[in-house]
């Protein structure tokens, strides 16, 4: 079964340092998601993107974070710079359709020092 | 903004014993959900799915009911098994949004 792909599976970086976040949808799929899953919650929407163009990104702190997804197809988020507030669980996930089920990859476990 | 939360944080049921997790919605327009299954350290997973204009569906030993009265939905899971444990998850959008919110989660803890 194809799945979304997601590296690194874990990061450590210091306050104040630049990371980035890369993810690989499954093929086919135009809409892709960014979310934000702190400990003990559920998934809350960072950016959406239908193709290469961004059609939601209210939640996406845009001072230190930023996603693009040039080509319409794998993506990037990054943060600069990051915050310990920032440590969290971050997945990625596609849709064929905007209302067809996500498919969630395995997420990056960012730990900020 | 929209809502989706659950009832119980955590629920522990014996190996064998049917599994009912509970979801409150407020968005009236909401007319697609979802439930997921998230295991320690792996992304969510999905179980089943349900359309406003369905009150059931199952799957292999799910079952979703959602009642748009109240803004209620219930996964159930028959004769559970230890590889159910994990946190479940309740998802909602409305088609016109195509924007997903998920609850809290509930903590589904099978003793053997």
């Amino acid at each position: 079964e194809a799945e979304v792909a997601q590296s690194p599976r874990y990061k450590i970086t210091e306050k104040s340092q630049a990371v980035a976040f890369w993810c690989d949808p499954i093929s086919g799929h135009a809409t892709l998601y960014w979310y934000r899953q702190i400990l003990g919650q559920g998934p809350e929407l960072l950016v959406q993107f239908q193709d290469e163009s961004v059609v939601d990104d209210s939640q996406l702190p845009k001072d230190r974070f930023s996603a693009e997804r040039l080509k319409g197809v794998d993506s990037t988020l990054k943060i600069q710079p990051a915050e310990l507030g920032d440590s969290a669980m971050y997945l990625c996930a596609s849709s064929f359709l905007g209302d067809s089920p996500l498919h969630f990859g395995n997420g990056t476990r960012l730990t900020v020092t | 903004g929209e809502s989706v939360g659950l009832h119980l944080p955590t629920l522990s049921v014996q190996e064998g014993d049917n599994s009912i997790i509970n979801c409150a919605y407020s968005n009236s327009a909401s007319d697609y959900f979802i439930w997921y299954k998230q295991e320690s350290g792996k992304g969510p997973q999905f179980i089943i799915d349900i359309r406003s204009n369905m009150d059931k569906r199952q799957g292999q030993r799910v079952t979703v009911l959602l009642n748009k009265t109240v803004k209620h939905l219930s996964l159930q899971i028959a004769a559970t098994q230890p590889g159910d444990s994990a946190v479940y998850f309740c998802a909602e959008t409305a088609y016109n949004f195509n924007k997903f919110y998920f609850g809290s989660g509930t903590k589904l803890n099978v003793k053997p």
